[in-house]
């Protein structure tokens, strides 16, 4: 059974740093790409980063460019988003998902969710 | 940065009815579209991907499609356990951005 676990949100002050991890297993996670999704309160959801299965392509929304880095360690099966300089609005849900593609690359989506973790950036 | 414009924002409707959500993307995704099913407190489950494709264990209730700009999800015989947010989601260019959601509530 595919399982995604995130782990690491908390309470953190304005300007803080905080590391979120995501643990995969029933998949061979280093053939996968896979994606951080944030929510924030009552709000929907935001793409935040993208990271290829090697490690070596790497995106990320423009409301984290610069202060986040995504990151992965595939003999630990495992992916991380490192967050500093933490602004209110960072405050969300965070969520990792696998990504599957349809075909011979036609089409791709998100077919694995972790059940998230949750960011407060507040003082 | 391509835009996804989810209609309509909010609907309500009763068990038994059909509904139609309609998602417009700024430009041309082809067929790179997935919809998802979020209920409060959960990680969203997807339901669609290919803009029309079933994803495995989804009721066949779930309907979509679509290509190019427009695209709709279709929910028949809508059952109490259909009363969620959906959202659709463009996967075709970076950055990967998420439709702004509409939320199902019981009339």
């Amino acid at each position: 059974e595919v399982q995604l676990v995130e782990s690491g949100g908390g309470l953190v002050q304005p300007g803080g740093s905080l590391r979120l991890s995501c643990a995969g297993s029933g998949f061979i996670f280093n053939s996968y790409e896979m994606n951080w999704v944030r929510q924030a309160p009552g709000k929907g959801l935001e793409w935040v980063s993208y990271i290829s299965s090697s490690g070596d392509i790497i995106y990320y929304a423009d409301s984290v460019k610069g202060r986040f880095t995504i990151s992965r360690d595939n003999p630990k099966n495992s992916l991380y988003l490192q967050m500093n300089s933490l602004r209110a609005e960072d405050t969300a849900v965070y969520f990792c998902a696998r990504v599957n593609y349809y075909g011979d690359y036609d089409s791709s989506n998100f077919d694995y969710w972790g059940q998230g973790t949750l960011v407060t950036v507040s003082s | 940065d391509i835009q996804m414009t989810q209609s309509p924002s909010s609907v309500s409707a009763s068990v038994g009815d059909t509904v139609t959500i309609t998602c417009r993307a700024s430009q041309d995704i082809t067929t790179w579209l997935a919809w998802y099913q979020q209920k409060p407190g959960k990680a969203p489950r997807l339901l669609i991907y290919a803009a029309s494709r079933l994803q495995s264990g989804v009721p066949s209730r779930f309907s979509g499609s679509g290509s190019g700009t427009d695209f709709t999800l279709t929910i028949s015989s809508l059952q109490p356990e259909d009363f969620a947010t959906y959202y659709c989601q463009q996967t075709n260019i970076f950055p990967q951005t998420f439709g702004g959601g509409t939320k199902m509530e019981i009339k």
